[in-house]
């Protein structure tokens, strides 16, 4: 199993370009989340998914869109990027029941200029 | 807004020392994780403590829970230099869909 991935692993955007960034799990999870992380700060939640065709706002979504069309993928999109989303983001996901812990992919570092 | 804070920010400690973090939280909680991250990529899940529990552990690692001072620590026993990274707790508040609320974290470095 190739677990939680993420594509790409690193990408620079002029302001106000446009990206998607994609998620796929390979572990039947119901649940996904997006995640950004700050220099010096825990991670933030963006969005998250409950189950195919289902999203719900996190902590900081304002500038974010995310999709659920199939249950393995999690897309996040920045339709109007800003310098303020310079980041690094992670997608992460968990089954439901069982146990209660999150699986994280290995990151995508974003440049906004 | 971030409910974990955890303190220290950063620890250096030498190889076969103990490494103890501490994690304050501000609301109840359905369970208290703690992950790992080494640079550059992402986190780990280390351990995870219910709220009815007070100390749980798992192989080199404790864990301490007291709901009363909504506080949590994580202690690493006989550190190694590979234990070097940085250690988030993370609080999973009541309410469902495990929608976690990280710390700051705790940046661990481990001398040889």
């Amino acid at each position: 199993n190739a677990g939680v991935t993420q594509t790409p692993k690193f990408r620079v955007l002029k302001t106000g370009q446009s990206m998607t960034l994609l998620c796929a799990q390979d572990m039947n999870h119901e649940y996904m989340y997006w995640y950004r992380q700050d220099p010096g700060m825990g991670l933030r939640l963006i969005h998250y998914s409950v189950g195919e065709g289902t999203t719900a706002k996190g902590e900081v979504p304002d500038g974010y869109n995310v999709s659920r069309l199939k249950k393995q993928n999690f897309l996040l999109g920045l339709e109007s990027a800003a310098p303020s989303q310079t980041s690094v983001y992670f997608c992460a996901s968990r089954e439901v029941g069982g146990k209660e812990t999150q699986y994280f992919g290995p990151g995508t570092r974003l440049l906004v200029l | 807004s971030q409910q974990g804070e955890e303190d220290p920010q950063a620890l250096s400690i030498q190889e076969g020392e103990n490494a103890t973090m501490n994690c304050s939280y501000k609301t109840s909680i359905n369970n208290l994780q703690w992950y790992r991250q080494n640079s550059g990529r992402g986190l780990v899940h280390l351990i995870l403590i219910r709220s009815n529990e007070r100390e749980k552990h798992s192989g080199r690692l404790r864990v301490t829970l007291d709901t009363s001072k909504k506080s949590s620590s994580l202690l690493i026993t006989a550190s190694r230099a590979a234990d070097t990274a940085s250690y988030f707790c993370a609080t999973d508040p009541s309410g469902g869909y495990n929608k976690l609320i990280f710390g700051a974290g705790t940046r661990l470095a481990v001398h040889p």
